[in-house]
């Protein structure tokens, strides 16, 4: 079955410490894959996108994440976090068929 | 222009009840796809709508449906109400083009006691 793996449920990190984030998809084919974050009373959004090409991409807020085919991961990664990144990060992928597969998230917390 | 607007906001239901929730997607945007959130369940995919055609529907039971209308505005409608359908449900839309890049609501907050 079509999943995404999202490798830690909470993390807790001081203010200037790097992140990374996993995310591991389960499916063969050509996957269109994006990651979204949700702040706290806010709406889910969109923080960067990969369909082809170059497989580092950029995103809003200093965000990358890396397409490794092989691996089927696409890590977020953000050099520096700030107090205001914290939120909930879900990873998802879409394969067509009108339907997306989230993960089941992971809360980050920074501390100030 | 305005985002994904959802009604209600918030919803308090007995068991047994019915429910229906309202979406409304970004002008020009024809795809709508709900999901439902729950602590550690991430989003689990309800239903997608095209042009008031049901193109794909996830794992629930058929006590969950959903309908599009003409103007892209869809409902979804939970009957029989049960403890377990307590979540957040989600509406997001798309622009076909967009390779189902997807703008999200704020969602509804159903609990059920």
């Amino acid at each position: 079955a079509q999943s995404v793996s999202q490798h830690n449920h909470h993390v807790i990190l001081s203010e200037a410490a790097s992140l990374e984030l996993g995310c591991n998809y389960s499916y063969g084919g050509t996957v269109n894959l994006f990651w979204y974050v949700q702040y706290p009373g806010q709406h889910l959004q969109l923080l960067l996108k990969y369909f082809s090409g170059d497989p580092l991409v950029k995103g809003i807020k200093g965000f990358e994440a890396e397409f490794i085919k092989s691996k089927f991961s696409f890590n977020l990664r953000k050099p520096s976090v700030q107090w205001s990144d914290t939120a909930e990060y879900f990873c998802a992928f879409y394969t067509g068929g009108f339907k997306t597969i989230f993960g089941a998230g992971t809360r980050l917390f920074v501390k100030a | 222009k305005a985002g994904v607007t959802q009604t209600p906001r918030y919803l308090i239901k007995t068991r047994g009840q019915q429910v229906t929730l309202s979406c409304s997607p970004i002008s020009g945007h024809r795809s709508v796809s709900w999901y439902q959130q729950t602590p550690g369940q991430g989003l689990q995919f309800l239903f997608e709508y095209f042009s008031e055609t049901q193109r794909n529907k996830g794992n629930f039971p058929g006590r969950f449906s959903g309908r599009q209308f003409s103007n892209s505005r869809s409902e979804m409608n939970v009957s029989t109400l049960e403890l377990g359908d307590s979540a957040l449900y989600l509406c997001a839309s798309s622009l076909e083009a967009q390779e189902h890049e997807q703008y999200f609501g704020p969602g509804t907050r159903l609990t059920v006691t």
